[in-house]
């Protein structure tokens, strides 16, 4: 069963506009999220996770998330984007399963920011 | 601080040879992960560690690959033999997990493995 979805392959946008990058989630109990970019030939970074708490994630690079339950989703925002975001970011869900826990990683969303 | 280290960077064989990968992670780290990614794709867990023990290798394809992690700190990821599917990125990623897993994961830049 599907548990993270990334709906989009690829993101444009321009330089300084703000920037959204979607991931829905589909997992029993409270979920634990988190974004991840990659840059070419290099391992994934960390960016930020939610847990609990506020549903309004801060993390870095001056990304944010926002955990929306009703709508299972976690989308990745950005106020103003730069040239140098340009990246391949996953969405990844914890999902327990026999007494233990997996991380499911999305498929991954390519950002273009054209200057 | 040092991240986490992977070797080699960069691996051509030819098909039905052996292959070995290696992995240190972050120091202190007690949980190690091994992914696959295959172009285009998400990271796929092949393997995770607690320590030194293997505590989710389900989808490890136990007939050709092998891993191990003596001591709990250093770990090796093994193919033999490799086919021509096992050409992807290998990655190894570390964390200070806790039973809840809510930490974050670490990645090593990763192994590019292309089977011939």
């Amino acid at each position: 069963a599907q548990s993270v979805a990334q709906p989009e392959d690829q993101v444009n946008v321009a330089e300084g506009n703000p920037l959204t990058v979607k991931c829905t989630y589909s997992v029993s109990g409270n979920p634990y999220l988190f974004w991840y970019v990659q840059y070419p030939n290099r391992g994934l970074q960390f960016l930020l996770k939610y847990i609990t708490g506020d549903n309004l994630v801060k993390g870095s690079y001056g990304f944010e998330a926002e955990f929306n339950k009703s709508q299972t989703s976690f989308h990745l925002k950005k106020p103003s984007a730069l040239v140098s975001d340009s990246a391949l970011y996953f969405c990844a869900v914890r999902r327990l399963t026999s007494g233990t826990y997996k991380y499911i990683f999305g498929t991954g969303t390519r950002l273009k920011v054209l200057a | 601080e040092a991240g986490v280290v992977q070797s080699p960077r960069y691996k051509i064989i030819e098909k039905k040879q052996p292959v070995a990968f290696w992995c240190n992670p972050i120091s202190g780290h007690n949980t190690l992960y091994w992914y696959l990614q295959n172009l285009g794709q998400g990271p796929e867990l092949l393997i995770r560690y607690e320590n030194e023990e293997a505590v989710d290798d389900s989808q490890l394809p136990k007939d050709r690959f092998s891993a191990e992690r003596l001591k709990g700190v250093d770990s090796t990821l093994k193919i033999q033999p490799a086919e021509l599917g096992d050409s992807a990125v290998y990655l190894c990623a570390s964390s200070l997990e806790n039973v809840a897993g809510e930490a974050e994961q670490f990645f090593g830049p990763g192994t590019r493995l292309t089977v011939l």
